[in-house]
């Protein structure tokens, strides 16, 4: 089976615009989280989605959203970016009550 | 005090040596991960536990729900097995982790 897919794998964006991350689970699974790793705060968890409704919501400002679509792929979007937004953005996927996959990481950097 | 503390921060090792990182954490959970984090980024799962102990390989996990603690070992130590230790914890039924900061391991030849 291929690994869960992350795009772009980088990305540079100005403060104040906005960005959308994008995630392919692997096939059959049906929940995808997110998560973000930052020097400082290490990783925290996002959200997570599961047949397309948000299941649940770590701490972040609404400028974080997600959604998932039918086929299970993922998106999150970051608006007004911020120069603490630079992070890797991480995300997982798992069939249920198993483990969690990760992808590679999409890297992004707020100038 | 964070949820999920890890310790040691930093362990350096030489190679052989058998090595333990501790994870001990402060809330109700369903289940505890253990992470293993290359350089670059790339984050493996090495064990999803709730009770008792499980192996693979050179690693093995164990878990005391009532002490609320966890341990990874690695024995015959490797230098590709430095990398960063995570410990996560699945609080409730749902997917909401808390992870610790993480355990820089390094293991000299």
């Amino acid at each position: 089976k291929a690994g869960v897919t992350q795009t772009p794998r980088y990305l540079i964006k100005t403060r104040g615009q906005q960005v959308t991350l994008s995630c392919s689970p692997i096939s059959g699974h049906r929940s995808v989280s997110w998560y973000q790793q930052t020097p400082g705060q290490g990783l925290q968890f996002l959200f997570e989605y599961f047949s397309e409704t948000q299941r649940n919501k770590g701490n972040f400002p609404g400028r974080f959203s997600g959604r998932q679509f039918s086929n299970s792929r993922s998106e999150m979007n970051v608006s007004t970016l911020e120069l603490g937004d630079s992070a890797l953005y991480l995300c997982a996927s798992s069939p249920p009550t198993d483990t969690q996959y990760f992808g590679p990481g999409t890297r992004l950097t707020v100038l | 005090k964070n949820e999920v503390e890890q310790s040691p921060q930093n362990l350096t090792a030489q190679e052989g040596e058998f090595i333990t990182i501790n994870c001990s954490y402060s809330v109700g959970i369903s289940a505890l991960h253990w992470l293993q984090q290359h350089p670059g980024g790339g984050i493996v799962s090495l064990f999803m536990l709730s009770s008792g102990k499980k192996k693979h390989g050179r690693l093995i996990a164990t878990i005391n729900i009532q002490e609320k603690h966890s341990s990874l070992h690695i024995t015959a130590s490797h230098p590709r097995d430095s990398a960063v230790y995570i410990c996560a914890v699945y609080r409730g039924d749902n997917n909401d982790m808390r992870f610790g900061a993480g355990t820089r391991l390094t293991v000299k030849p």
